[in-house]
C-alpha cells in the first residue's frame, strides 16, 4: 500500500515561512491534499490538488509537489497557524492520510 | 453548503460492536464519496472507509474484516459498524464527505467528530 512520510515536527518563527514536506514514491503522479487539524475541531482543507487553495484559506497558504514529495507552504505565520498538518492522496481508490506533522509557531 | 453530524453511543464494550451514524443535511446524498475517518488520542488521522453514492463500498485493508458502511438515500445518512471493538478502537470519530474529480478525491466536509471510548 502506499504510505506517506511526514516529518513529526515543524517550528517556525512568528512572520516567517514554515515549509511541511510530505514524502511518498512518484508522489508527482498524485494530486496531493493537505489538512489542517486543531485539538478538539474537525480538519479543514487547506490546499487541494497540490497547489489549490479554498476560497476561505489566506493566500499565506500554498502547495507544491515535484518528485517524491510535496510541501505545504505557510508564509507569514501566525499564532493561528499553530496545528497539525496531514497530507493525503488517493491511491487505488482509496484514501491514504501522511503521518502528520505539528507545526509549532514561536 | 453541505453539514455532516455524527450520532451514535460515546461508549462501547470490549468486543462488542461500534455503531455511528452520520446524517447529510443541506446537501444531497449523490455524487460523493461518504467516509468514516478516525483519530486516535495522540494518534494521526485514520481512513476507515467509504461508501459511494451508487452502493460501491471500499474499506481500509488494516480494518476491512471489522467493517461494514452502509447508506440508507431516504434519510440522508450513512453509517459505520465496527465489530469486535477492543481499547485500540478508541477515537474520535468523524463522516466526512469525499468530491470526486478526474484522478483524485479529497474531503471538503467533515462532521465536528464524536469521541468513542471501548471500555467495560
Amino acid at each position: 500500500s502506499y504510505e506517506l512520510t511526514q516529518p513529526l515536527s515543524v517550528s517556525v518563527a512568528l512572520g516567517q515561512t514554515a515549509r511541511i514536506t510530505c514524502g511518498g514514491s512518484n508522489i508527482r503522479s498524485k494530486n496531493v491534499h493537505w489538512y489542517q487539524k486543531k485539538p478538539g475541531q474537525a480538519p479543514v482543507l487547506v490546499v487541494y490538488r497540490d497547489n489549490n487553495r479554498p476560497s476561505e484559506i489566506p493566500e499565506r497558504f500554498s502547495g507544491s509537489n515535484s518528485g517524491n514529495t510535496a510541501t505545504l507552504t505557510i508564509s507569514r505565520a501566525q499564532a493561528g497557524d499553530e496545528a497539525d498538518y496531514f497530507c493525503q492522496v488517493w491511491d487505488s481508490s482509496a484514501y491514504v492520510f501522511g503521518t502528520g506533522t505539528k507545526v509549532t509557531v514561536l | 453548503q453541505v453539514q455532516l453530524q455524527e450520532s451514535g453511543p460515546g461508549l462501547v464494550k470490549p468486543s462488542e460492536t461500534l455503531s455511528l451514524t452520520c446524517t447529510v443535511s443541506a446537501g444531497s446524498i449523490s455524487s460523493y464519496y461518504w467516509n468514516w475517518i478516525r483519530q486516535p488520542p495522540g494518534k494521526g488521522l485514520e481512513w476507515i472507509g467509504y461508501i459511494y453514492y451508487s452502493g460501491t463500498t471500499n474499506y481500509n485493508p488494516s480494518l476491512k474484516s471489522r467493517v461494514t458502511i452502509s447508506l440508507d438515500t431516504s434519510k440522508n445518512q450513512f453509517s459505520l459498524k465496527l465489530s469486535s471493538v477492543t481499547a485500540a478502537d478508541t477515537a474520535v470519530y468523524y463522516c466526512a464527505s469525499g468530491v470526486a474529480v478526474t484522478g483524485t478525491s479529497y474531503f471538503d466536509y467533515w462532521g465536528q467528530g464524536t469521541l468513542v471510548t471501548v471500555s467495560s
